[in-house]
């Protein structure tokens, strides 16, 4: 498998203009989170989905932020409008929520976003 | 407060020490424990994980949790340059993750 696959993997914008990030997970994995890597404040869950439905959207910072997974093998995270404060790596993650309820995440290799 | 408390470091220790990394956490509904590894420029990657207390040894990793003073420790035997990475603890209750601040470390060769 391929592993959880993110793009772009690199992203500079200006202020005021609309990111959209996006995310395939893993075949077969029925959870998707979408996370925010910042010097700051670290690695901090924005929203995570359970068979393609939101379930806890508590850590997306503000109503510019929005994110949908339309099918399980795709989710976008979508910023509009940017603002400096929101550049960070973003990482999508993925697993399976088996019967043995290990939570093993699967991490992609981030979208590294910069707003100037 | 943090759910999840970590030093940030840096820490930098000698080719072959061992090296103790470690974490306090304040949810009580935490079940499981988890270190996270994360190279330069990469996503964080599953190193252990641990259900409730004890310890639990893999190669030169031991990852030990005392839920009763809340207090989560990884410990690294023999470093290697490659163990060179930032270490997140995680707690998670539900299919929630809480991550620390990770700690980044150098093994100097």
């Amino acid at each position: 498998d391929a592993g959880v696959i993110q793009s772009p993997r690199h992203e500079v914008t200006e202020m005021g203009q609309e990111v959209t990030l996006r995310c395939k997970p893993i075949s077969g994995h029925d959870y998707l989170f979408w996370y925010r890597q910042t010097m700051m404040r670290g690695l901090e869950l924005l929203i995570y989905f359970n068979n393609n439905v939101p379930i806890d959207d508590s850590g997306m910072p503000e109503d510019r932020f929005s994110a949908k997974m339309p099918n399980a093998s795709f989710s976008t995270l979508k910023i509009q409008p940017s603002e400096p404060r929101d550049s960070a790596v973003y990482f999508c993650a993925s697993t399976y929520q088996g019967p043995s309820f290990q939570e093993t995440q699967y991490f992609g290799p981030g979208t590294r976003l910069l707003v100037l | 407060q943090k759910e999840v408390e970590q030093d940030p470091g840096p820490l930098s220790v000698p080719e072959g020490a061992i090296v103790s990394l470690n974490c306090t956490y304040s949810n009580s509904a935490f079940q499981y424990f988890m270190w996270y590894r994360q190279y330069s420029r990469k996503g964080p990657e599953l190193l252990m994980y641990t259900y409730s207390s004890g310890n639990k040894e893999d190669g030169r990793f031991t990852a030990q949790v005392d839920k009763s003073s809340k207090y989560i420790s990884l410990f690294i035997r023999d470093s290697q340059p490659s163990d060179s990475a930032t270490y997140l603890c995680a707690g998670t209750s539900g299919s929630r993750l809480t991550f620390g601040e990770g700690t980044q470390l150098t093994v100097n060769p």
